[in-house]
């Protein structure tokens, strides 16, 4: 069964650090979405794609945070320089379509990030 | 606004039980999709089922069904015959039409499920 690839699982880095989080989505899925997690409540998007375009990254702090999806395939996530409020789970997400059925979102299992 | 809204934190229920998690939701828009997914200890969240807002019957899948009103704006989802690997966090979430098709979520219900 296909699924949403990402790495790594688990990063632990100190603040003003660099981190980068990549993420392989279902192949044929031209949608794809960086959520981010914090401990205790559901995912807020950071960003999305159309193949290698953005289409909303409107909640993504752009001081410090950066997406690409050069070839509308895999993406990067990263952030730079990481701060203590950014420890949490950046969860990848793809999706076939836009609307109907097809609109459906499958994650990856995530990156849990643990800023000291 | 756009608005996910899961009123339990917390449920209890035995093996082979039937459990209902309750969701309402919030929105202006006529079109709009509605999910549930599962989020175990380790992480990943786990697709369970789809309500697309013109749907006229409710969604099923194995033993998840979800309860669509929509005049009420509800979505829960009733999981049958309930099993131990059910215990997790349980999502509600909507696609909202707005930049993008993004999803929304309410802040989740664990659901405990004792032998």
């Amino acid at each position: 069964e296909a699924e949403v690839a990402q790495s790594p699982r688990y990063k632990i880095t100190e603040k003003s650090q660099a981190v980068a989080f990549w993420c392989d989505p279902i192949s044929g899925h031209a949608t794809l979405y960086w959520y981010r997690q914090i401990l205790g409540q559901g995912p807020e998007l950071l960003v999305q794609f159309q193949d290698e375009s953005v289409v909303d990254d409107s909640q993504l702090p752009k001081d410090r945070f950066s997406a690409e999806r050069l070839k509308g395939v895999d993406s990067t996530l990263k952030i730079q320089p990481a701060e203590l409020g950014d420890s949490a789970m950046y969860l990848c997400a793809s999706s076939f379509g836009v609307s109907g059925p097809q609109e459906t979102q499958y994650f990856g299992p995530g990156t849990r990030l643990l800023v000291l | 606004a756009q608005k996910i809204t899961q009123t339990q934190p917390g449920m209890f229920v035995q093996e082979k039980e039937a459990v209902t998690l309750d969701c309402t939701y919030d929105t202006s828009d006529q079109s709009y999709g509605l999910f549930w997914y599962k989020q175990p200890s380790s992480g990943e969240m786990i697709f369970l089922i789809y309500q697309g807002s013109y749907d006229e019957q409710n969604a099923t899948e194995g033993r998840y069904s979800l309860n669509f009103q929509k005049a009420r704006k509800s979505a829960n989802l009733v999981i049958s015959a309930s099993q131990l690997g059910d215990s997790a966090m349980y999502f509600c979430a909507m696609r909202v039409n707005q930049a993008g098709t993004a999803l929304i979520f309410g802040k989740g219900t664990t659901l405990s499920v004792s032998s």
